[in-house]
């Protein structure tokens, strides 16, 4: 039972460097979220999708992208990667409004 | 908008005392409130939830009550282990309207033998 899954665990880029960071889960949730979580300011909300198809942007969506084109997938594009990237992001699904969340694993990003 | 207040950490506490976090919230309407638990190195994990006022989720001896009186739910142990050392983080998911769902910023406990 894989649930949500995120690749890397551990990344470093350079200044500059682009990269993505792979979602997938296997619970057929339409809802789908990247969070990052940084000291002192708890969860932070990057993008989210509500479906195939459907993306919106979150509380700090600047300097990423994302695309839905299957209901399992959802990944995350660093487009010039800075240093104030370096953070823990987080994937995360659910079944419906007002379910659980669930969550992937992490990815322990350092841009240098 | 919505919100979630918890109280800052962290919360050190010997092996076996009570534990008491709060989280008070602001939303509209009833929506469904959550205790997620972090462990070190991993992801957060659903600990307890209830859906609607005066419901009591409760799991690993952990327990939270709905209060919509006082828009609370204060996350309780009776007697806390080392392994209970964690961040634990209180959110909220609204009913109707908003899809995104509100989180406070987490109380890490250090449970010391």
């Amino acid at each position: 039972n894989a649930g949500v899954t995120q690749t890397p665990k551990f990344q470093v880029l350079k200044t500059g460097q682009s990269m993505t960071l792979q979602c997938a889960q296997d619970m057929n949730h339409e809802y789908m979220s990247w969070y990052r979580q940084d000291p002192g300011m708890g969860l932070r909300l990057i993008h989210y999708s509500v479906g195939a198809g459907i993306t919106d942007q979150g509380e700090v969506p600047n300097g990423y992208n994302v695309s839905r084109s299957t209901t399992e997938d959802f990944p995350l594009r660093l487009l010039s990667a800075a240093p104030s990237q370096t953070s823990v992001y987080f994937c995360a699904s659910r079944r419906d409004v007002g379910n659980t969340i669930y969550f992937g694993e992490g990815s322990w990003l350092t841009v240098v | 908008g919505d919100s979630v207040t918890q109280m800052e950490g962290p919360v050190t506490l010997s092996e076996e005392a009570f534990l008491t976090i709060n989280c008070t919230y602001t939303a509209t309407g009833y929506p469904s409130l959550f205790w997620y638990v972090q462990y070190p190195g991993e992801g957060l994990q659903l600990l307890l939830k209830a859906t609607k006022a005066d419901d009591k989720g409760s799991n690993k001896g952990f327990e939270a009550t709905y209060r919509k009186e006082t828009t609370s739910f204060h996350l309780e142990k009776g007697s806390v282990q080392v392994s209970d050392s964690a961040v634990y983080f209180c959110a909220l998911s609204p009913v109707g309207g908003s899809y995104i769902p509100t989180f406070g910023r987490g109380t890490s406990l250090i449970v010391h033998p």
